[in-house]
């Protein structure tokens, strides 16, 4: 069974720009989240998808992005970047919502704003 | 207001010794908990998880403790081995959502 899978796994970009990370679940995978991992920070929820509707949204500005498609790929976007999003962020897929879900991540995407 | 707290950000341990890797939380509502594994340059790893109605969880050389009463949990590494070297993050179900703590980084030395 593959795992989640992220691409791109690098990516720079010079501030304002836009950017869109993808996310393909394990297959049959209807729940996808997203994290922001950033030194001394943890692991930040952006958000979670389930069955293409945003059910939960952590505390980030509007720049950040997201939507799920009917075959529970995701994306999120990036709008007017700056050099705080430098971030590794993470996609994570889960079967199910709720309690005694655990959560499989991908190898995540280094995005660096010079 | 960070919900999940892992106040040592490093721990280093001999090969074989045990290591104890230590979080607190602060909303009691807070009833599932996990603790994730991460390499550099990989996605974190599930490792453990427990319920608020037990207060010990065993999976092979690992064992997570929770103290519901002192909001706080910890995970026993017996014996520690080098591969073992790693960033550990507790993590509580939300439940939607994931909170984490902050990370340990693990050394186990020879």
């Amino acid at each position: 069974k593959a795992g989640v899978t992220q691409t791109p796994r690098y990516l720079i970009k010079t501030r304002g720009q836009q950017v869109t990370l993808s996310c393909s679940p394990i297959s049959g995978h209807r729940s996808v989240s997203w994290y922001q991992q950033t030194p001394g920070q943890g692991l930040q929820f952006l958000f979670e998808y389930f069955s293409e509707t945003q059910r939960n949204k952590g505390n980030f500005p509007g720049r950040f992005s997201g939507r799920q498609f009917s075959n529970s790929r995701s994306e999120m976007n990036v709008s007017t970047l700056e050099l705080g999003d430098s971030a590794l962020y993470l996609c994570a897929s889960s079967s199910t919502l709720g309690q005694g879900t655990e959560a499989f991540f991908g190898q995540g995407t280094r995005l660096t704003v010079v | 207001d960070q919900q999940v707290k892992q106040n040592s950000p490093s721990l280093s341990v001999q090969e074989g010794r045990i290591s104890i890797l230590n979080c607190d939380y602060t909303n009691s509502m807070f009833d599932y908990f996990l603790w994730y594994k991460k390499y550099p340059a990989e996605g974190p790893t599930f490792l453990i998880s427990i319920s608020s109605i037990k207060d010990k969880n065993e999976d092979g050389r690992f064992t997570v403790f929770l103290n519901k009463s002192a909001k706080h949990l910890s995970l026993h590494i017996v014996p520690s081995q080098p591969g073992d070297s790693a960033v550990y993050f507790c993590a509580a179900s939300d439940p939607d959502k994931l909170i984490f703590g902050t990370g340990t980084r693990l050394q186990v030395f020879p």
